[in-house]
């Protein structure tokens, strides 16, 4: 099926940095979904946003809804070594499908 | 929150035999699930989508008769591997959206699979 453009594909960052992601797309969708994916488990579901413009925070992580509802972004702030692994986008298109991005590798560097 | 739990999380079986793993959503009622494949250090790659009651839609690519998709009730499929090759082994996941057209998905743990 279609993937999102997701970027950087990877990132080694010091601990105590911040990370930023994004997920863009060249049609719109209604929801975005962002994942976490730990090595040998399924992706837990992190952030979802259902309306353009919506910015929604989970504990050190912000996301954010664009207002042209052809992006998102991810943010987490002042990294530890437990957010190490890979990060996902998902949207969910106006005809009820669904779409991923290839994913961010995320290595955080004590 | 939502939960898709997966059985089993790790099998080894024999090349040529099947091999059968579910996906249930536990508290939730799911019209729609999916199911993936993921090699090592790559995206997921969605192989069919599962519709409760009727049958499963393949990506391209994907061998319907390899792959036997069955979604017999609002919070069960399975996938079945028939004749299983060494090239099968992969991580297996599913994901189910709640309701009939929820608009979040909630993946299960993931299964091993491991052909010899």
């Amino acid at each position: 099926g279609q993937q999102l453009n997701q970027s950087p594909q990877s990132m080694f960052i010091q601990e105590g940095e911040d990370v930023s992601m994004n997920c863009t797309s060249s049609s719109i969708f209604n929801t975005w979904l962002w994942y976490k994916q730990e090595p040998g488990e399924g992706p837990v579901l992190l952030i979802a946003l259902y309306k353009a413009g919506e910015l929604t925070s989970n504990g050190r992580l912000t996301a954010q809804f664009g207002i042209t509802r052809k992006d998102s972004f991810l943010n987490i702030s002042a990294s530890i070594p437990s957010d190490v692994g890979i990060y996902f986008c998902a949207g969910q298109s106006p005809g009820n499908q669904f779409y991923f991005g290839t994913g961010t590798s995320l290595t955080v560097i004590p | 929150g939502a939960v898709v739990s997966q059985h089993p999380s790790w099998v080894i079986c024999k090349s040529g035999t099947s091999v059968k793993i579910e996906c249930r959503s536990l508290d939730f009622q799911a019209t729609t699930m999916f199911w993936y494949r993921q090699f090592p250090k790559q995206s997921l790659m969605l192989m069919a989508t599962s519709n409760e009651g009727s049958k499963a839609t393949y990506e391209q690519g994907v061998e319907k008769d390899k792959f036997l998709i069955n979604h017999a009730s609002l919070t069960l499929s399975t996938l079945t591997v028939t004749s299983a090759h060494p090239e099968d082994s992969s991580f297996y996941i599913c994901s189910a959206r709640e309701g009939a057209s929820g608009n979040t998905i909630y993946f299960g743990e993931g299964s091993w699979l491991t052909v010899v």
